[in-house]
């Protein structure tokens, strides 16, 4: 079954800290991958995406993210967090087979401490 | 540009009642896809259409519709709300209906009593 686990359901981290949330998926097929942060609230906003190349992406707001096929991962980084980026986390994967959608996975919510 | 509209911003239903939620994409886009976000969980896919046509549908009961307009806007409809369908209702929309990466508005929140 096509699913995407995020671990983590809160992580508190300090301002300046660095930061990574953790996103595994199970997908039988070439997998296009994203994060979404989503503030309270709002919407959802792209921060990058996955389709083929180069397995480290950048993304806005200075996050990274690296896809490692052999672990199932999508793990999203950032060096050193800033309070605005206090927010849910969504990662998701693609599917191609039938209709093409997201599936989600239930998020993580960061807390930045000052 | 401006980006994916969604209206209302909120509602308030009662059980049993109708509700029309509407969605604009961003100008260009063909395809509108829809998506139910219960409080604390990840968004979930009701719909997908492109060009008119419905391509895809989640795991929806028949009390959800919908359907695309030839400006390619987009009206999600639920029947006989039942408090379960409280939620946060997202609209995505794409250039195309395949491997894409979709852009969401800010959501509709409907509140079911």
């Amino acid at each position: 079954a096509q699913s995407v686990t995020q671990p983590d359901i809160h992580i508190t981290v300090s301002e300046g800290a660095s930061l990574e949330l953790r996103c595994n998926y199970s997908y039988g097929a070439t997998p296009y991958l994203f994060w979404y942060v989503q503030s309270p609230g709002q919407g959802l906003q792209l921060l990058l995406k996955y389709f083929s190349g180069d397995t480290l992406v950048q993304g806005i707001k200075g996050f990274e993210a690296e896809f490692k096929r052999s672990q199932s991962s999508f793990n999203l980084r950032k060096p050193s967090v800033h309070w605005s980026d206090a927010a849910e986390y969504f990662c998701a994967v693609g599917t191609t087979s039938g209709t093409y959608k997201y599936i989600f996975g239930t998020g993580t919510r960061l807390k930045v401490l000052a | 540009d401006a980006g994916v509209t969604q209206s209302p911003t909120h509602l308030i239903k009662t059980r049993g009642q109708h509700v029309t939620l509407r969605c604009s994409p961003i100008s260009g886009h063909k395809s509108v896809s829809w998506y139910q976000q219960v409080l604390g969980q990840g968004p979930q896919f009701i719909f997908q259409y492109y060009e008119k046509e419905e391509r895809g549908r989640g795991n929806f009961p028949d009390r959800f519709s919908a359907r695309q307009f030839p400006n390619y806007s987009s009206e999600l409809n639920v029947n006989a709300l039942l408090l379960g369908d409280s939620a946060l209702y997202l609209c995505a929309s794409s250039f195309l209906a395949g491997v894409e990466t979709q852009y969401f508005g800010p959501g509709t929140r409907l509140l079911v009593l």
